[in-house]
């Protein structure tokens, strides 16, 4: 099956530097991406990483290590807005399935 | 381009109704989900489709079924409606590859 661990909460002061972390397991990986969601609103996309490595979208960037199935989201110079649950997500190239985890609510605060 | 839409937004059913929930996409994408969020918690897949006229089962598939007669619309069914389904149903399509993108959901109250 899939399964992926990620902090419940995250507490950040606003200018700062936060990072979520994830970790995973699952048969026939294909890619790690990472979601944000506003309280009452759909999930986004935010980020996609098939390859190790660091990819970086303006103030946010993931990385992706597959030999220790682990992966980060890092969100820089932080805002007021940035308050929100933030989920990594699995694709399965065996299956099709897009499993994702538990979630991790970021507070920023003044 | 009008994405991912679902219908309806709302729902209140009484226990034993059954009722169904539309996703439609214009994206041309192979993939589509659907999931359920509870309060304070993640997304669970109810069931996908990898393709026109195939629908698999996911982590919480019981109480629920699916079809996908088009390519651009994936149906979730409630048979016979329970307060343990209610929830926030989101419907999202993809590529298979780990992006996807989300309707804006349906809040769904069985009471």
């Amino acid at each position: 099956g899939q399964s992926l661990e990620q902090p419940s909460e995250v507490t950040a002061v606003e200018g700062a530097i936060v990072q979520i972390n994830c970790t995973y397991q699952t048969s026939g990986f294909y890619g790690l991406s990472w979601y944000q969601q506003h309280d009452g609103g759909a999930p986004t996309f935010l980020s996609y990483n098939a390859l190790d490595g660091l990819e970086e979208t303006g103030r946010f960037s993931s990385f992706l290590s597959r030999s220790d199935s682990y992966g980060y989201l890092l969100l820089q110079e932080l805002q007021m807005k940035d308050s929100a649950s933030y989920f990594c997500a699995v694709g399965s190239g065996n299956t099709g399935k897009l499993i994702f985890g538990q979630g991790t609510t970021l507070q920023v605060k003044p | 381009n009008a994405g991912v839409t679902q219908t309806p937004k709302f729902r209140v059913l009484k226990t034993g109704q059954s009722m169904t929930l539309l996703c439609a996409q214009d994206m041309n994408h192979e993939y589509m989900y659907w999931y359920r969020q509870d309060p304070g918690m993640g997304l669970r897949l109810i069931h996908y489709s990898v393709g026109e006229g195939t629908t698999a089962k996911g982590e919480v598939p019981d109480g629920y079924n699916v079809s996908r007669l088009k390519k651009q619309n994936f149906l979730l069914g409630l048979e016979s409606a329970a307060p343990s389904q209610t929830s926030v149903y989101f419907c999202a399509s993809g590529t298979g590859t780990g992006l996807a993108q989300f309707g804006p959901g349906t809040r769904l109250t069985v009471t």
